[in-house]
């Protein structure tokens, strides 16, 4: 089945540093990703749709000068948490559309990454 | 625009007793409905989807949701569960030809042995 393989698990950066999140399709091509951030015992918040070859579109309130999103290949996307702050710590998940099917064939949702920012 | 609400936030229950948790959806339009799992500290796994068809949809895990189009409602049961059920249920909504998710806030299953 579709795997997105998403890196780091977990990471832990001191404030005012940056923090890269790949998301990866295995073994289809995604020319949409999601990115999504999750606070404790909430729900998930959509951050911003990655799309391939061109700029992202962010949700109303996501800073895109502070969340970097690149998507270069159809198979994978990057976040990036620049000039982290305590405040952007979080649970960060993506998911990807497999282009190859009709809309809402479902999404692959990677395992999320835990960003402690200290 | 869609919303999803998961009336329940917690929902405790004894092993081998069955479970419903219940979803309710507003949307001008028609929509998919997901339901998906998530384990402690991991992503999304996908459970069951209702695209078109049978409002009657079977899942993974022994799980299975019924669309009910006059209420709204995509309720997700199953007839018994486990300790392994143990976990927090999201419900999504997308509107036909869209390709966002909108996500309930979530149920957490409590699985009592």
């Amino acid at each position: 089945g579709a795997v997105v393989s998403q890196h780091p698990s977990r990471v832990i950066c001191k404030s005012g540093t940056s923090v890269k999140i790949e998301c990866r399709s295995l073994d289809f091509q995604a020319t949409t990703m999601f990115w999504y951030r999750q606070f404790p015992k909430q729900s998930l918040m959509l951050m911003a749709t990655s799309n391939e070859g061109s700029k992202a579109t962010y949700e109303q309130g996501v800073e895109k000068d502070k969340f970097l999103i690149n998507h270069a290949s159809l198979t994978l996307s990057t976040l990036t948490v620049t000039s982290a702050h305590p405040e952007d710590s979080s649970f960060y998940i993506c998911s990807a559309r497999d282009s190859g099917r009709q809309a809402n064939y479902g999404y692959t949702f990677g395992s999320g990454t835990r960003l402690t920012v200290v | 625009a869609q919303s999803v609400t998961q009336l329940d936030s917690q929902v405790p229950v004894f092993e081998e007793a069955p479970v419903e948790l219940r979803c309710n959806y507003s949307s001008s339009v028609s929509v998919y409905l997901f339901w998906y799992v998530q384990y402690p500290n991991q992503g999304l796994q996908l459970l069951l989807k209702y695209l078109s068809g049978s409002t009657l949809v079977k899942g993974i895990n022994g799980f299975e949701a019924e669309f009910n189009k006059s209420q709204t409602s995509f309720h997700l049961r199953k007839p018994s569960v486990h300790i392994s059920d143990t976990a927090e249920y999201f419900c999504a909504v997308s509107g036909a030809g869209s390709y966002q998710l909108t996500f309930g806030k979530g149920t957490k299953l409590s699985v009592i042995p």
